[in-house]
């Protein structure tokens, strides 16, 4: 089956703590995107990538990172940088930079 | 903001009912599509109109583009309980999508 997978599906860690999370698509895409979504809130874009080793700053990278090493794979790490890290995280890819995007389950990451 | 903005914020409506959102934005875009989530999921795609389309159908869904008035609609035909969950426009420019806060969508049975 092809898809997007997101793991863990919930993840708890400690303030100063670095985390990383999972992102994982067998869809032959090569655009990825990392999005981090508040309670009631809509979608605000934190990085993507449209090609392998190479990506881009979203509207809300600060205390984020990642790394695009494999086409199928784009990990984001929260940095014990990030003020506000609770939240839930979804990863999306796409054919291109134009077309539909398909999104994975999300994790939904505690920080406390 | 460059976000899509939905209007209204909540929709409550009997099975069978039709159900309208509208989206706002202020940029120009390449397309704008349209996108489910059920509570505590990932996003689905649903439509995606492009900038030079007017008016698109898929199912018992009808989405319009007004690029004079940067707006769009989302009409959902005879909906059904399953239609409950939050909707989401997403206008599409510079290689990124600008996802407003949702309409979120009851359906009563």
């Amino acid at each position: 089956d092809g898809g997007i997978t997101q793991s863990p599906k919930y993840l708890f860690r400690k303030e100063g703590q670095n985390v990383t999370l999972s992102c994982e698509q067998n869809l032959n895409h090569d655009a990825m995107y990392w999005y981090r979504q508040d309670p009631g809130q809509g979608l605000r874009l934190i990085y993507y990538s449209q090609i392998v080793n190479d990506f881009q700053k979203g509207d809300i990278a600060e205390g984020y990172s990642v790394s695009r090493e494999k086409k199928e794979s784009f990990p984001l790490t929260v940095t014990s940088a990030q003020k506000n890290p609770t939240a839930f995280y979804l990863c999306a890819s796409s054919s291109g930079p134009f077309g539909e995007q398909y999104f994975g389950p999300g994790t939904r990451l505690t920080v406390t | 903001s460059q976000q899509g903005e939905e209007d209204p914020q909540a929709l409550s409506i009997q099975e069978g009912e039709n159900a309208t959102m509208n989206c706002s934005y202020k940029t120009s875009i390449n397309n704008l599509q349209w996108y489910r989530q059920n509570s505590g999921r990932g996003l689905v795609h649903l439509i995606l109109i492009r900038s030079n389309e007017r008016e698109k159908h898929s199912g018992r869904l009808r989405v319009t583009l007004d690029t004079s008035k940067k707006s769009s609609s989302l009409l959902i035909t005879a909906s059904r309980a399953a239609d409950t969950a939050s909707y989401f426009c997403a206008p599409h420019n510079f290689n990124k999508f600008y996802f407003g806060s949702g309409t979120k969508l009851n359906v009563k049975p």
